[in-house]
C-alpha cells in the first residue's frame, strides 16, 4: 500500500520569506509521480508542481521548488519569497500507474499562512 | 470557464434521504475521479472512469453510492439513505494522460460539493 505522511499539520511564514514544507511517502513502486497541490479558501485544488520519479532533477516552478530524495523517499516543496495568496493548505499527493488506471494518493495536508 | 465544474457547491439534507450531485469535467478529458474530503484530511479515492467505464471503486464506496457516466462527458455521483458520516466534501477532478508518457497525468479539480446531513 502506499502511504503519504505530512508531519507539519500548520506552518506559518513571513511574507517574502522562504518556507519548506515536508512530505514523505512509502512506496515499493519504482516508477511513480509526485505532486504538491494547493487548496485554498475558495477550495479549489490546484497543481503547483510535479516530479517525476525517475528525473533525478528536482522540479521547479517560479516561487515553487522541491527537494526530492527518491533514497529517503522524501518530497519537500519550498516556497520563495512567501506571497499573502500562497496562504493555503498544501497536499502532497504520489501518482502510481496502475492497469486500469492511474492512482492518486494524498497526504493529510499542512495548513500555510503567509503573515504579512 | 473551460475548468472543472461541480454542482451543488453545498447540500444540506436530513439523514436517510439521497442526493445526487453532477461533475462536468474538463470537455477534453476522457478520465474522471471522485474523491471525498474530509475536515483536516487529504482526498481519499472514491472511484474512477475512463470515458463512459467506471474502472476503480474503493471499497469507500459503500453500496449506497454509485456513480455513473453515462456518455462518457459528465458524472452524477449518488448517495442513498444518506447517513451524519457522509458529510464530507465531494471533489470531482479529470485528466487526460499526457502526450508520449506511459504514466504520466494531471488532475484538474472542482471546487467540490460540501455535503451535511443532519
Amino acid at each position: 500500500a502506499q502511504t503519504v505522511t505530512q508531519s507539519q499539520p500548520e506552518m506559518s511564514v513571513q511574507e517574502a520569506e522562504t518556507v519548506t514544507l515536508s512530505c514523505t511517502y512509502d512506496t515499493s513502486e519504482s516508477n511513480y509521480y509526485l505532486f504538491w497541490y494547493k487548496q485554498p479558501p475558495s477550495r479549489q485544488m490546484i497543481l503547483v508542481i510535479r516530479q517525476e520519479a525517475y528525473k533525478q532533477q528536482n522540479a521547479t516552478e517560479n516561487r515553487f521548488s522541491v527537494n526530492f530524495q527518491k533514497a529517503a523517499k522524501s518530497f519537500s516543496l519550498k516556497i520563495s519569497d512567501s506571497q499573502l495568496g500562497d496562504t493555503a493548505m498544501y497536499f502532497c499527493a504520489f501518482m502510481k500507474h496502475s492497469r486500469s488506471g492511474n492512482q492518486f494518493y494524498f497526504g493529510t495536508g499542512t495548513s500555510l499562512t503567509v503573515i504579512p | 470557464d473551460t475548468g472543472v465544474s461541480q454542482d451543488p457547491r453545498h447540500k444540506i439534507t436530513k439523514r436517510g434521504q439521497n442526493v445526487t450531485f453532477r461533475c462536468d469535467p474538463i470537455s477534453e478529458h476522457n478520465r474522471l475521479y471522485w474523491y471525498r474530503q474530509t475536515l483536516g484530511q487529504g482526498p481519499e479515492f472514491l472511484t474512477y472512469f475512463q470515458n463512459e467505464a467506471q474502472l476503480e471503486k474503493s471499497r469507500l464506496l459503500s453500496d449506497r453510492f454509485s456513480a455513473e457516466r453515462p456518455k462518457g462527458s459528465f458524472s452524477t455521483l449518488e448517495i442513498q439513505r444518506t447517513e451524519q458520516g457522509d458529510s464530507a466534501m465531494y471533489l470531482c477532478a479529470s485528466s487526460v494522460r499526457e502526450q508520449g508518457a506511459r504514466s504520466n497525468e494531471k488532475l484538474f479539480f472542482g471546487s467540490g460539493t460540501q455535503l451535511s446531513v443532519l
